[in-house]
């Protein structure tokens, strides 16, 4: 089964504008990853967060982690056009990933 | 900075054919994922190997096997291909140790069944 499910699919904004996504996962972890896949490229990793922390950041990246709900927010702020990319999560329990979300920042 | 290499990056067969795809991982990592992502889908785990062993097993289907060798490089073998097995793959490594949870991705084998 699936460790990481996305929400929403799709997700189309303006430059500048910030973008959140969700991810929800089923088993307990000790850390969620979030990753980045540009069309037809590699996964790059984003950033990852402990299963004891709240909140992380990195750069214009801010990711929450709610252990007590199983989900966690990926919010990328002051969106660029270079953001457009699809995005993903990762429980690492399975080594599985959800089906992403697809995120497209319109000039 | 060295990243994981896959070769060849993009490969047509026919149906019912053979192929090959390797990937060379960072220089001491010694865990390496293989991953499936078809047109529009999700990345789907294949297998897994660590110190040349089989360490996890994800929806590999029986045509295909793998193994990881003594540089820690790994195969995919793809036998009597099918249409449906028309995707991207990707390679993944990992090292052992503090931060050993993050994967570093290969740019991926397109694999074209005609």
């Amino acid at each position: 089964s699936q460790q990481g499910e996305e929400d929403p699919q799709a997700l189309s904004i303006q430059e500048g504008e910030n973008a959140t996504m969700n991810c929800s996962y089923k088993t307990s972890i000790n850390n969620l990853q979030w990753y980045r896949q540009n069309s037809g490229r590699g996964l790059v990793h984003l950033i990852l967060i402990r299963s004891n922390e709240r909140e992380k950041h990195s750069g214009r990246l801010r990711v929450t982690l709610d252990t007590s709900k199983k989900s966690s927010s990926l919010l990328i702020t002051a969106s660029r056009a270079a953001d457009t990319a699809s995005y993903f999560c990762a429980a690492f329990y399975k080594l599985s990933f959800g089906a992403g979300t697809t995120v497209t920042v319109r000039a | 900075a060295a990243g994981v290499i896959q070769s060849p990056r993009h490969l047509i067969k026919e149906k019912r054919e053979t192929a090959t795809l390797k990937c060379y991982p960072i220089p001491r990592h010694d865990t390496v994922y293989w991953y499936q992502q078809g047109p529009g889908q999700d990345p789907q785990f294949l297998i897994s190997f660590y110190e040349k062993m089989q360490s996890d097993k994800g929806s590999i289907p029986d045509r295909f096997s793998a193994q990881q060798f003594s540089d820690y490089h790994s195969e995919l073998n793809m036998s009597s291909l099918e249409l449906g097995d028309s995707a991207l793959y990707f390679c993944a490594s990992r090292p052992q140790g503090p931060g050993a949870n993050v994967l570093t991705f290969g740019a991926g084998s397109r694999l074209t069944v005609l």
